[in-house]
């Protein structure tokens, strides 16, 4: 089983459509929880820190369930520029593992 | 500011000859990461350095691959001797202790 999982999509939604991505991991010592995106042929960046109380940055919004070990990303109001693979990232004791991301493709 | 340089930006070469990839992470950065990135596998995290000391090394696929950071400012990737498998995109990022995660633009990696 992979430390970190992720289903790969591709989610192909409209402008405006609300979406969510799951992320499961492997190892419950896990102790800290992001989100990154990355665009076609670029470096990955950091979108948002998971919380365990949960999180909201505009129109994304970052849950984390312990007892189920996932990590969830919703977007809402999705725009053309949302457009990109989403990496869910577990930090492991310091080793930062990333999942296999997410594309999502937002079409006019 | 800079963010974290790395070099070559691309590097295309024959199988059995050494490759080296060479990073700069941010000033004051104490960790630093060295990944992999396929298609098939993703990112995969090789090797990451604390205050230049090699931390984890599990990642490292076999003895082909080594990295060094002798000091804050440096670090190489080396595979001697390359094949073809390793044809990949490989990233270096830093961080300031466990914080967010600065990449490099890449090396594009190819072996024929």
């Amino acid at each position: 089983r992979k430390e970190v999982e992720q289903d790969p999509g591709p989610f192909n939604v409209p402008e405006g459509a609300t979406v969510a991505f799951n992320c499961t991991y492997s190892n419950s010592a896990s102790q800290s929880f992001f989100w990154y995106r990355q665009d076609c042929r670029k470096e990955p960046k950091l979108l948002m820190s998971v919380y365990s109380s949960g999180n909201e940055d505009g129109r994304f919004t970052a849950q984390l369930n312990r007892a189920s070990q996932y990590i969830s990303l919703l977007i809402r109001d999705s725009k053309l520029s949302d457009s990109a693979t989403y990496l869910c990232v577990v930090d492991l004791t310091g080793k930062l593992i990333f999942g296999q991301g997410t594309t999502l493709q937002v079409k006019p | 500011d800079a963010g974290v340089i790395q070099s070559p930006r691309h590097e295309v070469t024959e199988m059995g000859q050494e490759v080296t990839l060479r990073c700069k992470p941010i000033s004051g950065h104490d960790y630093l990461f060295w990944y992999r990135q396929t298609m098939m596998r993703g990112l995969e995290l090789l090797i990451y350095f604390n205050n230049n000391v090699p931390i984890d090394d599990s990642g490292m696929p076999e003895d082909r691959f080594s990295a060094k950071m002798p000091n804050a400012s440096f670090s190489t990737l080396k595979i001697q001797p390359s094949e073809p498998r390793d044809s990949a995109v490989y990233f270096c990022a830093s961080s300031l202790g466990r914080d967010t995660l600065h990449f490099g633009d890449g090396t594009r990696l190819s072996i024929l």
